[in-house]
């Protein structure tokens, strides 16, 4: 099983819509967790991080189920510019270093 | 921009053959991080330095191999190249090795390196 799971899409969406991502882990002991995003032959850019308590960033809504060890991402009002694909990452501790764990990705497509 | 560079930015090599590719922490910046990430995979943690020594490893075998140097730069070599060797190969720059804060890890753009 892989300690990061995602479904890979592609979510092809209109222009305005609203689409949400879902990622589940395996490590219990995770300990951080974000979305980044990354774009076609470039390296990811962190998108925005994930509590528990659930954080917004515009039109960005991210989600964390420590429970389910599950964590989502909401995107509202889908621009054109949202095409890319989203990394769910996790860093469980290792004993003296973390590493960034990456889901392989879910691809969206916003069209006109 | 992150502030962290990468060369070269593609390379073409045969398998068999060895490569190092190199890595420009951010000014400030003592762990650098490397990973590998596949076509249609995300990026695979490869190792950690942290003031010039293994600070942690992934899943890759020895003849994946670093170094980093005083002014906190670093390389990546591989050995006796594979056809699944194959693929992006990112490094990321963090103030600390990722134990207080996980969020400043900052990417490179990439060497993209192509195995025939």
């Amino acid at each position: 099983r892989k300690e990061v799971e995602q479904d890979p899409g592609p979510f092809n969406v209109p222009e305005g819509a609203t689409v949400a991502f879902n990622c589940t882990y395996s490590n219990s002991a995770s300990q951080s967790f974000f979305w980044y995003r990354q774009d076609c032959r470039k390296e990811p850019k962190l998108l925005m991080s994930v509590y528990s308590s659930g954080n917004e960033d515009g039109r960005f809504t991210a989600q964390l189920n420590r429970a389910s060890q599950y964590i989502s991402l909401l995107i509202r009002d889908s621009k054109l510019s949202d095409s890319a694909t989203y990394l769910c990452v996790v860093t469980p501790f290792s004993g003296g270093y973390n590493k960034l764990i990456f889901g392989a990705g879910t691809r969206l497509a916003v069209h006109p | 921009e992150t502030g962290v560079t990468q060369s070269p930015t593609h390379l073409i090599k045969t398998r068999g053959q060895q490569v190092t590719l190199r890595c420009s922490s951010q000014s400030g910046h003592n762990t650098v991080s490397w990973y590998q990430q596949a076509l249609g995979q995300g990026p695979q943690f490869i190792f950690q330095y942290y003031r010039e020594e293994e600070n942690g490893r992934g899943n890759f075998p020895p003849r994946f191999s670093g170094l980093q140097f005083p002014n906190y730069s670093s390389e990546l070599n591989v050995n006796a190249l594979e056809l699944d060797d194959s693929a992006l190969y990112l490094c990321a720059s963090s103030l600390v090795p990722l134990q207080v804060r996980a969020d400043t890890q900052y990417f490179g753009p990439g060497t993209r390196l192509t195995v025939l």
